[in-house]
């Protein structure tokens, strides 16, 4: 099993959409996780940190449940922008490397 | 402030040669990572330097890939006998270090892309 397993997608959703992924970890030692929007051919950027309580940013929220060892995030209102594919990333407690997960490619279609 | 950089953006090469990545930090980060990125995939940990010494290595698959980062800013990511498999985007990251509280949330540069032929 993946340490960070998500689904590739693609998710092909209308402008104004609401969608969420998923991203799955393995290890219950993670102790940090974070949301990255990647675009095609360039770098990682960071999109968000997840807190255990929960957290938002405008129209992204990310959500933690270490029951079920799975963070997500929801993007409301999709906008053409929107369009990446969304990585998720995981660090453990006393490790500083951080593991990702494939990515979620999201399409927001006019 | 600047971001991340990294130099080459491309670099072609031929099986067996020797090619060196250069990864300029975010100013004031002690804390600088490299990553490897195939198609399809996400980033790939290699190392993780903390200062000048490589606190965790065990990314790195196996002996022809070595990084140094001797005064502790700008880093440099060594590949020897190179080999078609080592193809992809190499990335570098930064960020302020253990113990400045929150996540030590990472920043990425633009990467290298490495093609072996």
């Amino acid at each position: 099993r993946k340490e960070v397993e998500q689904d590739p997608g693609p998710f092909n959703v209308p402008e104004g959409a609401t969608v969420a992924f998923n991203c799955t970890y393995s290890n219950s030692a993670s102790q940090s996780f974070f949301w990255y929007r990647q675009d095609c051919r360039k770098e990682p950027k960071l999109l968000m940190s997840v807190y255990s309580s929960g957290n938002e940013d405008g129209r992204f929220t990310a959500q933690l449940n270490r029951a079920s060892q799975y963070i997500s995030l929801l993007i409301r209102d999709s906008k053409l922008s929107d369009s990446a594919t969304y990585l998720c990333a995981v660090k453990s407690r006393g490790y500083q490397k951080v593991t990702f997960g494939t990515g979620t490619k999201l399409q927001v279609i006019p | 402030g600047a971001g991340v950089s990294q130099t080459p953006s491309n670099k072609v090469t031929e099986k067996g040669k020797y090619v060196e990545l250069r990864c300029d930090p975010i100013s004031g980060h002690t804390a600088l990572y490299w990553y490897r990125q195939s198609l399809g995939q996400g980033p790939e940990f290699l190392i993780y330097f903390q200062g000048t010494g490589a606190a965790d290595d065990s990314g790195l698959p196996n002996d022809r890939f070595f990084a140094v980062r001797p005064e502790g800013s700008v880093s440099t990511l060594k590949i020897q006998r190179t080999e078609r498999g080592d193809s992809a985007v190499y990335l570098c990251a930064s960020s302020q270090g253990v113990g400045t509280g929150g996540h030590n949330e990472q920043f990425f540069g633009p990467g290298t892309r490495l093609t072996v032929l």
